[in-house]
């Protein structure tokens, strides 16, 4: 069945770091998004990506259709960074609905 | 971004009620919203797709009689959840779109709580 997957499922970095956070998903999509979800439950939108690269500051995305893959780039770590990064789908086969990977938590140290 | 709103953001109800959460799109008109349940440090799962004006499309798994969804609105969708039960208390959250292939953006949530 169509699946989204996200690794790694936990990544602890020091403040200043960067990180590379990827999606894998198994069919091709119409739209994906990454989000990044606060301690209060809030999704933030980060990117509405289905294909290509975008830049917003210290982040950026990058999704390779062909290949189902997307990624998430974090550079210079701040603590206000962590959090947990959701990617979502939705699949060209599906029924217009973002499906949602595990999810990675970022745990960014001082 | 587009701003959708959820109220309430937390509630707390005795079991055997029901509760009513209330999602609004406050400066675009969503075609489809959708209702989700998030479980504590677990991801997203979708419940149902609502349209405006029609009856809603429920996942697999989901109890239609107990989650009622209506969407009488392009811009409001409305989640009840009848004869609430405590492992009903869960994260619930909306989210909105103008139409396919356009960007979800996502309520502030709802955390019911049933004693």
């Amino acid at each position: 069945g169509i699946q989204v997957e996200q690794s790694p499922p936990d990544l602890i970095l020091q403040e200043g770091a960067n990180s590379t956070l990827r999606c894998n998903f198994s069919d091709s999509v119409n739209n994906l998004q990454w989000f990044h979800q606060n301690p209060w439950g809030q999704l933030i939108n980060l990117f509405y990506i289905p294909s290509g690269t975008k830049q917003n500051g210290r982040l950026s995305a990058t999704t390779v259709a062909t290949e189902r893959y997307s990624l998430l780039y974090i550079s210079s770590s701040q603590t206000t960074d962590s959090g947990v990064y959701f990617c979502a789908v939705d699949f060209i086969q599906g029924a217009q609905k973002l499906v949602f990977g595990q999810g990675t938590r970022l745990t960014i140290n001082p | 971004g587009a701003v959708v709103s959820q109220h309430p953001s937390w509630v707390i109800c005795k079991s055997g009620t029901s509760v009513k959460i209330e999602c609004r799109s406050l400066d675009f008109q969503a075609t489809t919203m959708f209702w989700y349940r998030q479980f504590p440090k677990q991801s997203l799962m979708l419940m149902a797709t609502s349209n405006e004006g029609s009856k809603a499309t429920y996942e697999q798994g989901v109890e239609k009689d107990k989650f009622l969804i209506n969407h009488a609105s392009l811009t409001l969708s409305t989640l009840t959840v009848t004869s609430a039960h405590p492992e009903d208390s869960s994260f619930y959250i909306c989210s909105a779109t103008r139409d396919r292939n356009t960007e979800a953006f996502f309520g502030q949530g709802t955390r019911l709580t049933v004693v």
